[in-house]
Formats: C-alpha cells, sequence, structure tokens
C-alpha cells in the first residue's frame, strides 16, 4: 500500500542550527502538507502546498519556516534558525485532492532542539 | 471558537467494555468531511474513517462503529468490546473548502487506555 515516507526519524540539533526535513509523499497526490505535534498536545497545521507554492499556512508557520519541492518526489520542511520550543514531532502528509480527501500521514520526524 | 471539540481528555476501560469516544465539530459549511484517526504508542498517525456531510448512516467496521449526526454536530465513535491494542490517542477530524484546498483541522485527542 503506498505510504507517505519521512525522514529522519528522530534529530536532535542545537538551538540557532538549520534543519531540514525531509517526506516522499505518495506519488499520484496533488496536496501536499506538514503538521507538528508537540509533545502530549494536539496536532497542529503548519502548511498546505499544491501546484508548487503555498495554498495556506498557519500563523506558527512564519519566517523561520519554508517549504519546497525540488524535484517530482520530495517535499522538504526547512526551519532556518531553530528555537527550544520548535521541539516537536512533525508529520508529512499528503492528498489525492484538496476537496475533502483523506489525508495521509508519514509516520513523523520527531526533532529535538538542545 | 475550537471547530472540533472531544470533551474527553483521557478514558479508562477494562478490556472487553464498550467505550464511545465523542466528537462535537462546528462549521458554517453545507459541505464538509468528518475524519477519525488513531495515534498508537509508536506516534504514526493511522486513518481510521473518513465522511462527508451528506451522509449520515452509521458506519460498522469489525468491532468499530460511527455515529454521525448533523442534528447535534456531533460525529462519535464507538468500540465494542476493547482490546489492550486499541490503546492510543484518537483524534477526530474536520476538512472543510479553504480556497485551493482544504482546512483540516484535528481536535485536541482523547488518550484511551484499555487495561488487562
Amino acid at each position: 500500500e503506498p505510504e507517505v515516507t519521512q525522514t529522519p526519524s528522530h534529530q536532535v540539533t542545537q538551538m540557532g542550527q538549520e534543519v531540514i526535513l525531509r517526506c516522499v509523499p505518495i506519488s499520484n497526490h496533488l496536496y501536499f502538507y506538514w503538521y507538528r505535534q508537540i509533545l502530549g498536545q494536539k496536532v497542529e497545521f503548519l502548511v498546505s502546498f499544491y501546484n508548487n507554492e503555498i495554498s495556506e499556512k498557519s500563523e506558527i508557520f512564519d519566517d523561520q519556516f519554508s517549504v519546497e519541492r525540488p524535484d517530482g518526489s520530495n517535499f522538504t520542511l526547512k526551519i532556518r534558525s531553530t528555537k527550544l520550543e520548535d521541539s516537536a514531532m512533525y508529520f508529512c502528509a499528503s492528498s489525492l485532492t484538496g476537496d475533502g480527501n483523506t489525508i495521509y500521514f508519514g509516520e513523523g520526524s520527531w526533532l529535538t532542539v538542545v | 471558537a475550537q471547530k472540533v471539540t472531544q470533551a474527553q481528555t483521557e478514558i479508562s476501560v477494562v478490556e472487553k467494555e464498550d467505550v464511545t469516544l465523542d466528537c462535537v465539530y462546528e462549521t458554517r459549511d453545507t459541505t464538509y468531511y468528518l475524519f477519525w484517526y488513531k495515534q498508537p504508542p509508536s506516534g504514526e498517525l493511522v486513518f481510521l474513517i473518513r465522511r462527508n456531510s451528506f451522509d449520515e448512516q452509521n458506519e460498522i467496521s469489525g468491532r468499530y462503529s460511527w455515529n454521525f449526526q448533523k442534528s447535534t454536530s456531533s460525529f462519535n465513535f464507538t468500540i465494542t468490546a476493547s482490546q489492550v491494542v486499541d490503546s492510543a490517542v484518537y483524534f477526530c477530524a474536520l476538512s472543510e473548502r479553504y480556497n485551493y484546498g482544504q482546512n483540516f483541522v484535528f481536535g485536541p485527542g482523547t488518550r484511551l487506555s484499555v487495561l488487562p
């Protein structure tokens, strides 16, 4: 069964460092997303991406964050200068369409900022 | 205002008991979609069910069943004869149409512990 894959599964980084989280969405999906979940809290929307541009972003997704689809398969989330409060599980997801279609999530990348 | 409310933060049951997880949503759209996801201790988000706003039929899948009631804006999830492997956090989610995509919002989750 097709699935969303994410790397790395866990990354520890020092405050102020740049981090890139990578994702390979399901191959025929057109909409891509990043969500984050701070330990023990709810899953929060960060950004959605369609047709090579951001279609929607939340207030969490400030100038420190950026997304890119550098080639036909990868979808990346970059955090430019990490802060302690960026420590969270980051989920990549994709859906076939954007109209209420099921969003399938990867297994998450756990980011720890020290 | 929170769009998706899951009033039960934590529930503990003993194995073989039935348990119902509540979900109440808020939307002005006439077309929307509701979802349940399971997050086991390993952390991944596992899709369980998707429902559109025009389909109020209850659904049963094995030990799982879902009750969608538009009149009360609720989409409750029942596990029959619970098992230890059902222990997880369960999230209800709402999808509304937004510009070129969907506004997909999770509720705060209900942590279910099934004790042997």
